[in-house]
């Protein structure tokens, strides 16, 4: 079946601009999951959402960043004037119980 | 401050040979662990998990063993193969309820023919 996707596997942004970041979990899948993943580094919590409630939001880096779920399947990342150091890897993850399946991850670099 | 880290940042083996992947983590109260794999340009992927009521899970090829004691994590790897080669993460669910999950920064394997 499929798995977790992401779009756009890679994206350049200039210094400012607004990026929209998208996560395809696999259907069915009540938990989703975003992390940022830095270069040479294990991934890092962002937000987590249950359906379309954002239940946990503390590894948000700044409130430049927003994360949605509307209708409780494909969520958006999105991070308003971005800054050179949003350049990472956001990986998208989903879970029906425990485990979490990831996405290929969208790499970002801010120029 | 509370983290999972790993003790070595590369390990070279040849192929044919048991590796042993070794992760420690610092929270007593951490409750399930899980190992994945990620190769170049790829998401991490699922190898195996244990909960901490067990102290070894095993699955294809691969072992995971649980001291809680010493709060230690070790992926064991038989009979490396060429595909194995990838940076292998220790993740730990420091918070119940959901998985909110904490990486270490990885290991990187390498296997030569």
């Amino acid at each position: 079946g499929a798995g977790v996707s992401q779009s756009p596997r890679y994206k350049v942004a200039k210094r400012g601009q607004d990026v929209a970041l998208r996560c395809d979990p696999i259907s069915g899948h009540v938990s989703l999951f975003w992390y940022q993943q830095a270069l040479g580094q294990g991934p890092e919590f962002l937000t987590y959402f249950q359906n379309e409630a954002q239940l946990d939001k503390s590894g948000l880096p700044s409130d430049r960043f927003f994360a949605e779920r509307p209708e409780g399947s494909v969520s958006t990342l999105k991070i308003q004037r971005t800054q050179q150091e949003d350049s990472a890897v956001y990986l998208c993850a989903s879970s029906l119980q425990e485990t979490q399946y990831f996405g290929p991850g969208t790499r970002l670099l801010v120029l | 401050g509370e983290s999972v880290g790993l003790h070595l940042p590369t390990l070279s083996v040849q192929e044919g040979d048991n590796s042993i992947i070794n992760c420690a983590y610092s929270n007593s109260a951490s409750d399930y662990f899980i190992w994945y794999k990620q190769e170049s340009g790829k998401g991490p992927q699922f190898i195996i998990d244990i909960r901490s009521n067990m102290d070894k899970r095993q699955g294809q090829r691969v072992t995971v063993l649980l001291n809680k004691t010493v709060k230690h994590l070790s992926l064991q790897i038989a009979a490396t193969q060429p595909g194995d080669s990838a940076v292998y993460f220790c993740a730990e669910n420091k918070y119940g309820g959901f998985q909110k999950l904490v990486f270490g920064t990885g290991t990187r394997l390498l296997v030569s023919p």
